[in-house]
Protein backbone atom coordinates (compact mmCIF):
# COMPACT_ATOMS: atom_id res chain seq x y z
CA UNK A 1 0.00 0.00 0.00
CA UNK A 2 0.69 3.16 -0.02
CA UNK A 3 3.35 4.81 2.20
CA UNK A 4 3.34 8.94 2.76
CA UNK A 5 6.21 10.82 5.05
CA UNK A 6 6.34 14.16 6.05
CA UNK A 7 9.19 16.36 7.12
CA UNK A 8 9.82 18.39 9.70
CA UNK A 9 7.65 17.64 12.46
CA UNK A 10 7.82 20.87 13.81
CA UNK A 11 8.74 24.01 12.26
CA UNK A 12 8.93 27.40 13.26
CA UNK A 13 9.54 30.57 11.51
CA UNK A 14 9.54 34.54 11.93
CA UNK A 15 6.31 36.21 11.21
CA UNK A 16 6.58 37.39 7.15
CA UNK A 17 8.93 34.61 6.49
CA UNK A 18 8.46 31.46 4.14
CA UNK A 19 7.43 28.13 5.07
CA UNK A 20 8.29 24.81 3.73
CA UNK A 21 7.06 21.57 4.23
CA UNK A 22 7.96 18.30 2.14
CA UNK A 23 6.08 14.94 2.12
CA UNK A 24 7.20 11.92 -0.04
CA UNK A 25 5.24 8.96 -0.98
CA UNK A 26 5.58 5.64 -2.13
CA UNK A 27 3.13 4.05 -4.67
CA UNK A 28 3.79 5.46 -8.27
CA UNK A 29 0.57 4.86 -9.56
CA UNK A 30 -0.58 7.98 -6.61
CA UNK A 31 -2.15 10.81 -8.65
CA UNK A 32 -4.30 13.02 -6.32
CA UNK A 33 -2.33 15.48 -3.40
CA UNK A 34 -4.32 17.51 -1.00
CA UNK A 35 -3.03 19.44 1.74
CA UNK A 36 -5.15 20.02 5.43
CA UNK A 37 -4.58 22.74 7.90
CA UNK A 38 -5.86 21.67 11.24
CA UNK A 39 -6.09 24.57 14.12
CA UNK A 40 -5.96 23.45 17.64
CA UNK A 41 -9.38 21.86 18.45
CA UNK A 42 -10.54 22.23 15.09
CA UNK A 43 -11.41 19.53 12.46
CA UNK A 44 -8.83 19.46 9.32
CA UNK A 45 -9.35 21.98 6.60
CA UNK A 46 -8.66 21.53 3.03
CA UNK A 47 -6.29 24.18 1.80
CA UNK A 48 -5.16 23.07 -1.25
CA UNK A 49 -4.19 20.41 -3.79
CA UNK A 50 -2.97 18.87 -6.46
CA UNK A 51 -3.22 16.14 -9.66
CA UNK A 52 -0.08 14.52 -11.38
CA UNK A 53 -0.63 16.29 -14.17
CA UNK A 54 0.07 19.52 -12.95
CA UNK A 55 3.68 20.44 -11.43
CA UNK A 56 2.53 23.76 -9.65
CA UNK A 57 -0.49 24.98 -8.16
CA UNK A 58 -0.66 28.29 -6.14
CA UNK A 59 -3.60 29.91 -4.30
CA UNK A 60 -2.63 34.03 -2.38
CA UNK A 61 -0.04 32.96 -0.12
CA UNK A 62 -0.03 29.05 -0.47
CA UNK A 63 1.49 26.73 -3.26
CA UNK A 64 2.21 22.84 -3.72
CA UNK A 65 4.82 21.78 -6.02
CA UNK A 66 5.11 18.17 -7.27
CA UNK A 67 7.97 15.94 -8.20
CA UNK A 68 6.42 13.14 -9.83
CA UNK A 69 9.98 11.34 -10.73
CA UNK A 70 11.09 11.85 -6.90
CA UNK A 71 7.58 11.21 -5.70
CA UNK A 72 7.82 14.20 -3.73
CA UNK A 73 5.83 17.06 -3.08
CA UNK A 74 5.85 20.22 -1.16
CA UNK A 75 3.95 23.01 0.68
CA UNK A 76 5.24 26.60 0.40
CA UNK A 77 3.32 29.38 2.65
CA UNK A 78 4.43 33.03 2.01
CA UNK A 79 4.53 36.04 3.95
CA UNK A 80 3.62 33.79 7.18
CA UNK A 81 1.31 35.36 9.16
CA UNK A 82 -0.02 34.31 12.83
CA UNK A 83 -3.00 32.74 11.67
CA UNK A 84 -0.76 30.01 9.39
CA UNK A 85 0.07 28.47 12.96
CA UNK A 86 -1.76 25.18 13.08
CA UNK A 87 -1.06 21.08 12.25
CA UNK A 88 -0.12 20.71 8.53
CA UNK A 89 -1.46 17.26 6.69
CA UNK A 90 -0.40 16.06 3.02
CA UNK A 91 -1.74 13.21 1.65
CA UNK A 92 -1.90 10.94 -1.23
CA UNK A 93 -3.94 8.81 -3.32
CA UNK A 94 -4.88 6.95 -6.35
CA UNK A 95 -9.08 7.32 -7.16
CA UNK A 96 -8.48 5.90 -10.42
CA UNK A 97 -8.64 1.82 -9.45
CA UNK A 98 -11.48 2.31 -6.73
CA UNK A 99 -9.17 3.17 -4.54
CA UNK A 100 -11.03 5.75 -1.86
CA UNK A 101 -8.57 6.33 0.65
CA UNK A 102 -6.89 8.88 1.28
CA UNK A 103 -3.05 7.88 2.76
CA UNK A 104 -2.02 10.49 5.64
CA UNK A 105 1.81 11.85 6.53
CA UNK A 106 2.08 12.05 10.27
CA UNK A 107 1.73 16.29 10.40
CA UNK A 108 3.42 19.30 10.70
CA UNK A 109 3.17 21.87 13.61
CA UNK A 110 4.35 25.33 12.33
CA UNK A 111 4.32 27.63 14.66
CA UNK A 112 4.75 31.77 13.17
CA UNK A 113 6.61 33.78 15.37
CA UNK A 114 5.37 37.05 15.96
CA UNK B 1 -24.17 23.31 -0.36
CA UNK B 2 -22.85 20.01 1.51
CA UNK B 3 -22.88 20.07 5.08
CA UNK B 4 -22.00 17.86 7.65
CA UNK B 5 -22.59 16.87 11.16
CA UNK B 6 -21.39 14.83 14.27
CA UNK B 7 -22.60 14.25 17.48
CA UNK B 8 -22.20 14.65 20.31
CA UNK B 9 -19.48 17.33 20.58
CA UNK B 10 -17.77 15.79 23.69
CA UNK B 11 -18.43 12.39 25.26
CA UNK B 12 -16.96 11.13 29.06
CA UNK B 13 -17.61 7.16 29.57
CA UNK B 14 -16.13 5.13 31.37
CA UNK B 15 -14.37 1.72 30.75
CA UNK B 16 -16.80 -1.00 29.36
CA UNK B 17 -19.49 1.09 28.47
CA UNK B 18 -21.25 1.19 24.94
CA UNK B 19 -20.57 3.52 22.31
CA UNK B 20 -22.38 5.19 19.74
CA UNK B 21 -21.26 8.03 17.76
CA UNK B 22 -23.14 9.70 15.04
CA UNK B 23 -22.50 11.46 11.33
CA UNK B 24 -25.00 12.51 8.88
CA UNK B 25 -24.11 14.63 5.42
CA UNK B 26 -26.93 16.95 4.06
CA UNK B 27 -26.38 17.79 0.54
CA UNK B 28 -25.22 15.54 -1.67
CA UNK B 29 -26.16 11.74 -2.79
CA UNK B 30 -24.60 8.07 -2.61
CA UNK B 31 -21.12 9.85 -0.54
CA UNK B 32 -18.04 7.79 0.61
CA UNK B 33 -18.30 7.90 3.74
CA UNK B 34 -15.08 7.96 7.24
CA UNK B 35 -14.39 7.04 10.27
CA UNK B 36 -11.18 8.80 11.59
CA UNK B 37 -9.74 8.53 15.32
CA UNK B 38 -6.74 11.34 16.12
CA UNK B 39 -5.13 10.65 19.24
CA UNK B 40 -3.40 13.81 21.33
CA UNK B 41 -1.33 15.37 19.24
CA UNK B 42 -0.63 12.33 16.88
CA UNK B 43 -2.03 12.07 12.74
CA UNK B 44 -5.27 10.58 11.53
CA UNK B 45 -5.56 6.60 11.53
CA UNK B 46 -8.41 5.85 9.41
CA UNK B 47 -10.67 3.12 10.95
CA UNK B 48 -13.84 2.69 8.39
CA UNK B 49 -15.11 3.53 5.08
CA UNK B 50 -18.26 3.13 3.37
CA UNK B 51 -19.26 3.48 -0.60
CA UNK B 52 -22.51 2.79 0.28
CA UNK B 53 -26.00 1.61 2.11
CA UNK B 54 -24.69 -1.30 4.10
CA UNK B 55 -20.84 -1.72 2.56
CA UNK B 56 -18.32 -1.31 5.47
CA UNK B 57 -14.21 -1.89 5.22
CA UNK B 58 -12.26 -1.81 8.17
CA UNK B 59 -9.05 -0.67 8.54
CA UNK B 60 -7.96 -1.40 11.53
CA UNK B 61 -9.19 -4.61 13.94
CA UNK B 62 -10.10 -3.45 17.47
CA UNK B 63 -13.22 -2.95 19.53
CA UNK B 64 -14.63 -0.74 17.31
CA UNK B 65 -17.74 -1.20 14.24
CA UNK B 66 -19.66 1.15 12.10
CA UNK B 67 -22.74 0.52 10.22
CA UNK B 68 -24.40 2.99 7.35
CA UNK B 69 -28.01 2.30 7.76
CA UNK B 70 -28.73 5.09 5.44
CA UNK B 71 -27.26 6.81 2.50
CA UNK B 72 -26.10 9.77 4.43
CA UNK B 73 -25.30 8.32 7.93
CA UNK B 74 -22.34 6.49 9.58
CA UNK B 75 -22.33 4.96 13.07
CA UNK B 76 -19.60 3.98 15.27
CA UNK B 77 -20.31 1.92 18.03
CA UNK B 78 -18.20 0.02 20.22
CA UNK B 79 -20.04 -2.89 23.24
CA UNK B 80 -17.24 -1.88 25.45
CA UNK B 81 -14.82 1.27 25.60
CA UNK B 82 -11.18 0.94 26.16
CA UNK B 83 -8.97 3.69 28.12
CA UNK B 84 -6.97 3.37 24.57
CA UNK B 85 -10.46 4.57 22.72
CA UNK B 86 -9.64 8.44 24.13
CA UNK B 87 -8.96 10.62 21.35
CA UNK B 88 -10.69 12.86 18.73
CA UNK B 89 -13.40 11.33 16.08
CA UNK B 90 -13.83 12.74 12.49
CA UNK B 91 -16.67 11.51 10.51
CA UNK B 92 -15.67 12.60 6.30
CA UNK B 93 -17.51 12.57 3.34
CA UNK B 94 -15.97 12.33 -0.25
CA UNK B 95 -18.54 12.73 -3.27
CA UNK B 96 -19.64 10.67 -5.84
CA UNK B 97 -17.64 13.12 -8.84
CA UNK B 98 -14.70 14.02 -6.56
CA UNK B 99 -14.35 10.20 -4.73
CA UNK B 100 -11.02 11.52 -4.19
CA UNK B 101 -11.36 14.99 -1.84
CA UNK B 102 -12.64 14.13 1.52
CA UNK B 103 -13.97 16.85 3.80
CA UNK B 104 -14.52 16.62 7.78
CA UNK B 105 -16.92 17.23 10.16
CA UNK B 106 -16.56 18.96 13.45
CA UNK B 107 -15.50 15.71 15.47
CA UNK B 108 -16.37 14.35 18.66
CA UNK B 109 -13.81 14.33 21.53
CA UNK B 110 -14.17 11.07 23.39
CA UNK B 111 -12.55 11.11 26.70
CA UNK B 112 -12.68 7.29 28.41
CA UNK B 113 -12.07 7.30 31.95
Amino acid sequence: GENVEQHPSTLSVQEGDSAVIKCTYSDSASNYFPWYKQELGKRPQLIIDIRSNVGEKKDQRIAVTLNKTAKHFSLHITETQPEDSAVYFCAASNPNFGNEKLTFGTGTRLTIIP
Amino acid sequence: SQTIHQWPATLVQPVGSPLSLECTVEGTSNPNLYWYRQAAGRGLQLLFYSVGIGQISSEVPQNLSASRPQDRQFILSSKKLLLSDSGFYLCAWSGWVRQETQYFGPGTRLLVL
